[in-house]
């Protein structure tokens, strides 16, 4: 069975202060892809990053980092030097590999609020 | 850039009425899916499409269903509207891949009250 956990439920820093978002997973395949996604306050989910369970490289996007380790099965999400524009429910994701309609599994989201 | 647009932001019906949600993308993705959104549940899965005509039950499917006449649109139908369906829903859809699973692209969302 395939499970996201996301431990915190609400964060809150000041601005310009670094905030790490903690994702968990479970699967039993071998083969599995995990997203992000972002969603402010206008409601629309907003794709981030995809990684797939073969590629551990950490990966860096401007102030956006992502640290997989599949040792640990884990997938965070560190925003280097906050805005106040990173204020929204992020939201990891798992999707097992098969072709055809694939589905995503959902953490419950951590609300993360920035504080100018 | 992908569009998924759902008919309505806010939506208030009554119980027992029969509901509609149209959702309608412009990528030519061949998936489709609707996902409702809870506080502390995150988003499940309702149904999701894979081609038109083609349906599959998700995670929570009991008192909905779906319908998919074209490819590019995606209606979500609540039968008889209960209270416990008021919600936020969400529609997404992807396009298939053979060699790798890709994103979801989704819509703004709807948030239905049920009275």
């Amino acid at each position: 069975a395939q499970k996201v956990t996301q431990a915190q439920t609400e964060i809150s820093v000041v601005e310009k202060e670094d905030v790490t978002l903690d994702c968990v997973y479970e699967t039993r395949d071998t083969t599995y892809y995990l997203f992000w996604y972002k969603q402010p306050p206008s409601g629309e989910l907003v794709f981030l990053i995809r990684r797939n369970s073969f590629d551990e490289q950490n990966e860096i996007s401007g102030r956006y980092s992502w640290n997989f380790q599949k040792s640990t099965s884990s997938f965070n999400f560190t925003i280097t030097a906050s805005q106040v524009v990173d204020s929204a429910v992020y939201f990891c994701a798992l999707s097992e590999w098969k072709t055809g309609a694939n589905n995503l599994f959902f953490g419950t989201g951590t609300r993360l609020t920035v504080i100018p | 850039d992908v569009k998924v647009t759902q008919s309505s932001r806010y939506l208030v019906k009554r119980t027992g009425e029969k509901v509609f949600l149209e959702c309608v993308q412009d990528m030519d993705h061949e998936n489709m899916f609707w996902y409702r959104q809870d506080p502390g549940l995150g988003l499940r899965l309702i149904y999701f499409s894979y081609d038109v005509k083609m349906k599959e039950k998700g995670d929570i499917p009991e008192g909905y269903s779906v319908s998919r006449e074209k490819k590019e649109r995606f209606s979500l139908i609540l039968e008889s509207a209960s209270t416990n369906q008021t919600s936020m829903y969400l529609c997404a859809s992807s396009f298939i891949d053979s060699n790798s699973n890709q994103p979801q692209h989704f819509g703004d969302g709807t948030r239905l009250s049920i009275l």
